[in-house]
């Protein structure tokens, strides 16, 4: 069975703090892992997928297939990327409950 | 935003009501998707669709159907609303196994 943990339901950091988001996924297949983001009263957007290795926004997430994790960080948090973030494994996605990340100025 | 529509986009019925969704895309997509969104539960997939006339089941179809019989919309029926369906609902699509683009989602209260 494919599933997608995320540990904390709310992580608050100062502005300028580093950001971690964890994520956590169990598949027994090679996963395709992504990143979405829902700022407040916008629509569910995609952020990051692992397989282009991309830095969006500040933000970089690596797939580490040992310990079955695809964390999300930020060197320095900005007051702008408070909101929902969801971690996503596979096609059709599967969920996890998200992170509420809140920046504090 | 993909060109992606979802209507209506807040309704309030009644248990026991049939009630249907719709989304509506303009990509010629493949792929399009339903989930709902809940506090504490994330999204989960209710139904998904690979083509026209072609459906599955997801994480919670029990209570919900489907239809799709164009390209471009994807229905999502409530036969006997009930509480435990209201939700906000988000419809996605995808052009292949691939990136997601969402819909501006509904908002459904069942009383």
């Amino acid at each position: 069975a494919q599933r997608v943990t995320q540990p904390e339901k709310l992580l608050s950091v100062f502005k300028g703090a580093p950001v971690e988001l964890k994520c956590n996924y169990s598949y027994s297949g090679s996963p395709e892992l992504f990143w979405y983001v829902q700022y407040s009263r916008q629509r569910l957007q995609l952020l990051l997928r692992h397989i282009s290795r991309e830095s969006i926004k500040g933000f970089t997430a690596d797939l580490n297939k040992g310990e079955t994790s695809f964390h999300l960080k930020k060197p320095f948090a900005q007051e702008e990327d408070s909101a929902m973030y969801y971690c996503a494994l596979n096609t059709p996605l599967v969920f996890g409950k998200g992170t509420r990340l809140s920046v504090i100025a | 935003d993909a060109g992606i529509t979802q209507s209506p986009r807040h309704k309030v019925t009644e248990t026991g009501t049939p009630v249907t969704l719709r989304c509506h895309q303009t990509e010629n997509h493949r792929y399009m998707y339903w989930y709902r969104q809940d506090p504490g539960h994330g999204l989960r997939l209710i139904h998904y669709s690979y083509g026209v006339k072609d459906t599955d089941k997801g994480e919670v179809s029990d209570g919900y159907s489907v239809s799709r019989s164009k390209t471009e919309d994807f229905l999502l029926t409530l036969e006997s609303a009930t509480s435990s369906q209201t939700s906000v609902y988000f419809c996605a699509i995808s052009r292949d196994v691939d990136e997601q683009y969402f819909g501006p989602g509904t908002r459904l209260t069942v009383t």
